[in-house]
């Protein structure tokens, strides 16, 4: 069973450019997280959803910020126009739909905005 | 808004000594769960205390939750190296639909040899 998959692992982008971060949840997993870590620091939430739904994106930015969880496929956190504030870890993580239990969480993927 | 305090931020202790990180929120909690993140690694769940007043022990670990159900405690008994790492406490709240967990900043653990 394979655990949350992240992709990629780290990914350098110029200012200006687009990153497209990958999540695969757990397989039976359907709620799914994305957190923020900088250097030495907690983890900050940005989103939450279940399939198809936004469950809650107090944490996202408003602007460049967007998160999708298609029926098909993996999650997507999608940064347009990116800024050196952005290079960060950012964490994926999974749970099961019914009970409440531990994140599973992926490996992370290390943006790096140069 | 709910808020979850982690203290200390930083522990630094000889090998065999014990630590202790304490989690404490603003509002009643429905579930609190830790997490340990190993330096440059990614955060792994370790436990989840629902009960008031519930004690639970993984080998030199020991988990508590408060009888209100607004604190919790991580204690390690005489701390190995492997011990070092960064550990979360995040709290539950019953949310409806909603089952985002409350961070604490975390407690980084170093354990000198």
């Amino acid at each position: 069973n394979a655990g949350v998959m992240q992709n990629p692992r780290h990914l350098v982008r110029r200012r200006g450019q687009e990153a497209r971060l990958r999540c695969s949840p757990m397989k039976g997993h359907s709620h799914v997280y994305w957190y923020r870590q900088l250097p030495e620091e907690g983890l900050k939430f940005m989103v939450y959803l279940q399939k198809e739904n936004i469950i809650d994106e107090s944490g996202m930015p408003k602007e460049r910020f967007s998160a999708e969880f298609p029926k098909e496929g993996p999650s997507i956190l999608r940064i347009q126009q990116v800024v050196r504030g952005d290079s960060a870890a950012y964490f994926c993580a999974s749970s099961p739909p019914n009970r409440v239990d531990g994140y599973t969480f992926g490996s992370g993927t290390r943006l790096t905005v140069v | 808004g709910q808020q979850v305090m982690q203290i200390p931020q930083y522990q630094h202790v000889q090998e065999g000594e014990d630590f202790t990180t304490y989690c404490n929120s603003s509002t009643t909690l429905s579930n609190i769960q830790w997490y340990k993140q190993r330096p440059g690694g990614h955060p792994v769940f370790l436990i989840q205390l629902v009960k008031s007043g519930e004690v639970k022990k993984q080998k030199r670990l020991t988990f508590q939750f408060g009888e209100a159900k607004k604190n919790s405690s991580l204690h390690i008994t005489a701390t190995q190296t492997t011990d070092v790492g960064t550990y979360f406490c995040a709290g539950g709240y019953n949310a409806g639909n909603n089952r985002k967990l409350i961070w604490g900043l975390g407690t980084s653990l170093a354990v000198n040899p």
